[in-house]
This record gives structure tokens, sequence and C-alpha cells, in this order.
């Protein structure tokens, strides 16, 4: 089966401008997260859908992060207006529902870097 | 979830087994232990999990403690390909926000020709 798919794998912005990012997970897969990296760090969750609707936000920092996932299949995450500690990796998991054996399963991430 | 404590490095000599130890004192009854490493550029990758009994897929084998307390990641024949940061994660079965997984810093495991 094809993976999760992230785009766009690398983005370079100044600090104040807004960026995307898109997260197509694995077909079939219900429950979708974003996690932010930050360089010598384990991932950090944002936020975790389940279809078409948030199960968790409460990490994700509002005031300028957003992201929403429709019809319950891609997602999108957007940074406005970004800061320079927003300089990251963000990545992308999927897992499906009612698994005994849960694993989730990640994109390739893409690294942002806010100049 | 269950905090974990990791060594933040270690060295395997390639071909040698790799042991990688995780401490989880208070991880509760029902809490599970999954391991996922992460290769440089990429997204973690799951391993293995267990909950009390040993487990072994074709990746590597989960030893866990009688107490629970602590557990051993073992990679039976270590590769220059299993250079990676190894994160060990305890969390409660799969249910709503449970299958989060809560990261820490991980075991950076450098294998050596």
């Amino acid at each position: 089966e094809a993976g999760v798919a992230q785009s766009p794998r690398y983005k370079i912005i100044e600090k104040r401008q807004s960026v995307a990012f898109w997260c197509n997970p694995i077909s079939g897969h219900a429950t979708l997260y974003w996690y932010q990296q930050i360089l010598g760090q384990g991932p950090k969750l944002l936020i975790q859908f389940q279809n078409n609707g948030v199960v968790d936000d409460s990490q994700l920092p509002k005031d300028r992060f957003s992201a929403e996932r429709l019809k319950g299949v891609d997602s999108t995450l957007k940074i406005q207006p970004a800061k320079l500690e927003d300089s990251a990796v963000y990545l992308c998991a999927s897992s499906r529902d009612r698994e005994i054996r849960y694993e989730q399963y990640f994109g390739p991430g893409t690294r942002l870097t806010v100049t | 979830d269950a905090k974990t404590t990791q060594p933040p490095s270690m060295d395997c000599a390639e071909g040698r087994a790799a042991n990688l130890p995780c401490n989880h004192s208070t991880i509760s009854g029902n809490e599970y232990v999954y391991w996922y490493r992460q290769i440089h550029s990429q997204g973690p990758q799951y391993i293995i999990h267990g909950l009390k009994n040993n487990e072994t897929n074709e990746m590597a084998s989960l030893i866990i403690t009688e107490d629970r307390k602590s557990s051993t990641l073992i990679l039976p024949h270590a590769t220059l390909r299993d250079t990676a940061v190894y994160y060990c994660i305890v969390r409660l079965p799969n249910s709503g926000s449970a299958r989060q997984l809560t990261f820490g810093s991980g075991t950076q495991l450098t294998v050596l020709p």
C-alpha cells in the first residue's frame, strides 16, 4: 500500500509570512495526526483527527496554527503568521481504528525554515 | 501516560546484537510498551510493541521485565542501516486520544563498521 504523502518536502519563509502543509494519509486510515519535531527533540503532537473531527488539539498554538481535514481524508496544516521558533519538521501520520496491533504510519515530513 | 527514560546514545558493532534499554517505572497495568525508530531525514517507523510477554518479529525482540518497570529492545544482528534514534513509548490501549504517541528524546544508536 502507498505510504503517507506530504508536500512540500522543504519550505523556507520569512517570519510573519504564512505557510501551508498538505498530507494525504494511507487509504482507509481514519485517524490522522500532525506532529512538530524541533531539531534534536522527539516529535510533539499538535493535533489528532478521527475522520474529519478533531479528537485533540490541546497542544496546537491556535493563535497562529490551524488544521483541517476535509471529507475525512486529506489534511492541511497552516501557520499564519510564522515565527522563528516554528522552524521544525512537520510530520503527518495516520492509523487505522480498531486494530489490536496499533501503529502509526508516518510521512517523510516537511522541513520548515523560518528566517 | 507514563514517562520513559532512555540513554541518549549508544554504539554497536555491525553484526553484533544491539540492546537498547528503557526504564518505565511508573507504567500502569494496562499500558503497552511501544518502540519506534527514526532514521535520519525520515519519519518514525514502528518496530514492535508488547504488554507483558516478550515479543519478537522480523525486525526485533522486545524483552519486558516481570515487574514491567523496564524493557529492552534487541536488534539481533545490527547493520549500518539500523543507525537511527530509537524511541520507547508507553501508551494506553487503543481508544480516542489514547492513540497518541508521546515521544521522548530517544536513544541515538550508531552502528559502527
